[in-house]
């Protein structure tokens, strides 16, 4: 299985504080996207990153990208109760056209 | 612009049965992707449809199918229901390609006893 593994499995913090959450992936991607989904409802994209970018924000958002570690990990910054949701990393691997997701993490932000 | 609308939200079906999930892009969008998320094997891609034509495909078995509609529209069909396909299938669209990125629906919740 090409599937991903992310860590940690679970992550919680105090609000304001920051979160950063990592992935690995197997073999050379295209690129690596992150989405956030809200107990059980659809996943939302929240950023992606190519395989030749090494940093990308996007608001409280920071992804970073090593490729020679086959990794990957998205810091938030300040974070809010509404923060409080599971996180996925995807891998879009050369030669194919689906995406690969990670095995998550579960984010909860304590008020 | 409207979401990706996934119909229905919830489903109960009995083992044996079959089951049609239907899904209906962002306007514009002409990739549809599916997926099968469970606790257990988590995000499991099933296949991918453009333009009316299935262009990848998981490793699902063969009751586990699919079609997508000259509107982009698509359907998903799954027969002889097991206990563990028990799941939240998630629908998903793009423009052109998932390099760019998804917009998925809020998913079908399909509970088989």
């Amino acid at each position: 299985s090409q599937q991903g593994e992310e860590d940690p499995q679970a992550l919680s913090i105090q609000e304001g504080e920051n979160a950063t959450m990592n992935c690995s992936y197997k073999t050379s991607i295209n690129n690596l996207q992150w989405y956030r989904q809200n107990s059980g409802r659809g996943l939302v994209h929240l950023i992606l990153i190519r395989s030749n970018e090494r940093e990308k924000h996007s608001g409280r958002l920071r992804v970073t990208l090593d490729t020679s570690k086959k990794s990957s990990s998205l810091l938030i910054t300040a974070s809010r109760a509404a923060d409080t949701a599971s996180y996925f990393c995807a891998s879009l691997y050369f030669g194919n056209e689906k995406l690969t997701f990670g095995t998550g993490t579960r984010l909860t932000i304590i008020p | 612009k409207a979401g990706v609308t996934q119909t229905p939200r919830y489903l109960i079906k009995t083992r044996g049965q079959q089951v049609t999930l239907s899904c209906s892009p962002i306007s514009g969008h002409r990739s549809v992707s599916w997926y099968q998320q469970t606790p257990g094997q988590g995000l499991q891609f099933l296949f991918e449809y453009f333009s009316e034509t299935q262009r990848n495909k998981g490793n699902f078995p063969g009751r586990f199918s699919g079609r997508q509609f000259s509107n982009s529209r698509s359907e998903m069909n799954v027969s002889t229901l097991e206990l563990g396909d028990s799941a939240l299938y998630l629908c998903a669209s793009s423009l052109e390609a998932v390099r760019y990125g998804y917009t998925f629906g809020s998913g079908t919740r399909l509970t088989v006893v």
